[in-house]
């Protein structure tokens, strides 16, 4: 089953305002990745952090990976219509390529 | 093509049935997983290919399930004697090496939507 816990499980915002949105786990990763993901699609990925302390940008996406490697966060900031879907946080141990993903969260932007 | 694909898009069974799901990779990429998706749920691994072998099949749910990739490209996974339990989207990614690599993205298809009835 899932190892991850990502909060919030759900977001309803407007247009402009920021994001944030995170993930903790009980046991360390070596890795941590952002997805997105939108209706019928496969996960995109977003943002990848390797090294605890990471700081990562992407545009208006902005990644964490925490000093203890359990727990990373994901900001949006300006959000826009398009950035509606719903986003997965993953973390990665060693190197088999295995992928644990948290819950989601669900994001959805009124114009 | 570009991307990952993934045939059939939908396929809907009897509960009883054997199942056949179908990946095909970005060319080139040596390293194949599956992943099943539940409802409201994030993807959970089930099995990952380097090459022709399964380097690691800890997520397959019990002996139902079984993986193949004969020639190092195409997968297919095989349900047998499926139960109402297995409807899911089940996801295919690809990635070039599968190694700890900064370029080593999994890449995602848009999944087949397993449903049985």
């Amino acid at each position: 089953g899932q190892q991850l816990n990502q909060s919030p499980q759900s977001m309803f915002i407007q247009e402009g305002e920021d994001v944030s949105m995170n993930c903790t786990s009980s046991s360390i990763f070596n890795t941590w990745l952002w997805y997105k993901q939108e209706p019928g699609e496969g996960p995109v990925l977003l943002i990848a952090l390797y090294k605890a302390g990471e700081l990562t940008s992407n545009g208006r996406l902005t990644a964490q990976f925490g000093i203890t490697r359990k727990d990373s966060f994901l900001n949006i900031s300006a959000s826009i219509p398009s950035d509606v879907g719903i986003y997965f946080c993953a973390g990665q141990r060693g190197n088999t390529g295995k992928l644990i993903f948290g819950q989601g969260t669900t994001l959805q932007v009124k114009p | 093509g570009a991307g990952v694909s993934q045939t059939p898009s939908n396929k809907v069974t009897e509960k009883g049935k054997y199942v056949e799901l179908r990946c095909d990779p970005i060319s080139g990429h040596t390293a194949l997983y599956w992943y099943r998706q539940s409802l409201g749920q994030g993807p959970e691994f089930l099995i990952y290919f380097q090459g022709t072998g399964a380097a690691d099949d800890s997520g397959l749910p019990n002996d139902r399930f079984f993986a193949v990739r004969p020639e190092g490209s195409v997968s297919t996974l095989k349900i047998q004697r499926t139960e109402r339990g297995d409807s899911a989207v089940y996801l295919c990614a690809s990635s070039f090496t599968g190694a700890l690599l900064d370029t080593d993205t999994q890449y995602f298809g848009p999944g087949t939507r397993l449903t049985v009835l």
